[in-house]
């Protein structure tokens, strides 16, 4: 049974710091790795995909890795700025579902 | 494009009283799924469309719980009769192909009293 994991559950940097969160899976047998943000009140917004055969995927300040050997995903935002603070989410699609397996979620509290 | 539409922002309704929600897809997308979130138990999927047809209820927590879909841009969620264990915040979300990006709409806050 696939499970994702995401640590730290919380972290809070000062303004400007390069910062990576974490997401591994159990299982390495997967279709993609979608990384979301969620500010509070709000909805889930897309921020990268990165399909299975796909080492990295980037978009502006972010930059997202998958290693399915390790199970392992980072997320590297560069630069950080206050309006980055929000809760970020990992969630894998396993090869063989339609389902999406979700990650608790890391509460990132950028500090100006 | 709007994005996907969902409404109400916010519901609250007294134990036993019908909810409805409601959900707009993003235009052209065939894949459409009902997610509840909660502090104790995170992101759960209710029910997923494709085509308009459902393809896994599975996670619709019980017979008080129903979903429509009667054409490629309305789905609903309703709830009847509603129970506090029901307060949560109930997510659309809709893709092309069931398989890409996900697009989540605002969700709908719903307090049962």
């Amino acid at each position: 049974k696939q499970e994702v994991t995401q640590i730290p559950a919380a972290l809070s940097v000062p303004e400007g710091e390069n910062l990576v969160l974490n997401c591994s899976f159990t299982d390495s047998a997967i279709y993609n790795l979608q990384w979301f943000r969620q500010d509070p009140g709000k909805g889930l917004t897309s921020l990268l995909l990165i399909q299975s055969s796909q080492r990295e995927q980037t978009s502006g300040r972010l930059n997202a890795s998958l290693d399915k050997s390790s199970g392992r995903s980072t997320l590297y935002i560069a630069a950080s700025q206050p309006g980055d603070s929000a809760t970020y989410l990992c969630a894998v699609r396993p090869a063989s579902n339609y389902q999406l397996i979700w990650g608790a979620g890391t509460k990132l509290i950028i500090k100006p | 494009d709007a994005g996907v539409i969902q409404s109400p922002r916010h519901e609250v309704t007294e134990m036993g009283q019908e909810v409805t929600l409601r959900c707009k897809p993003i235009s052209g997308h065939n894949s459409l799924f009902w997610y509840r979130q909660t502090m104790m138990r995170g992101l759960e999927l209710l029910i997923y469309f494709n085509n308009n047809v459902p393809i896994d209820d599975s996670g619709m927590p019980e017979d008080r719980f129903s979903a429509k879909m009667p054409n490629a841009s309305f789905s609903t969620l309703k709830i009847q009769p509603s129970e506090p264990r029901d307060s949560a915040v109930y997510f659309c979300a809709s893709s092309l192909g069931g398989i890409e990006k996900l697009f989540f709409g605002s969700g709908t806050q719903l307090s049962v009293l």
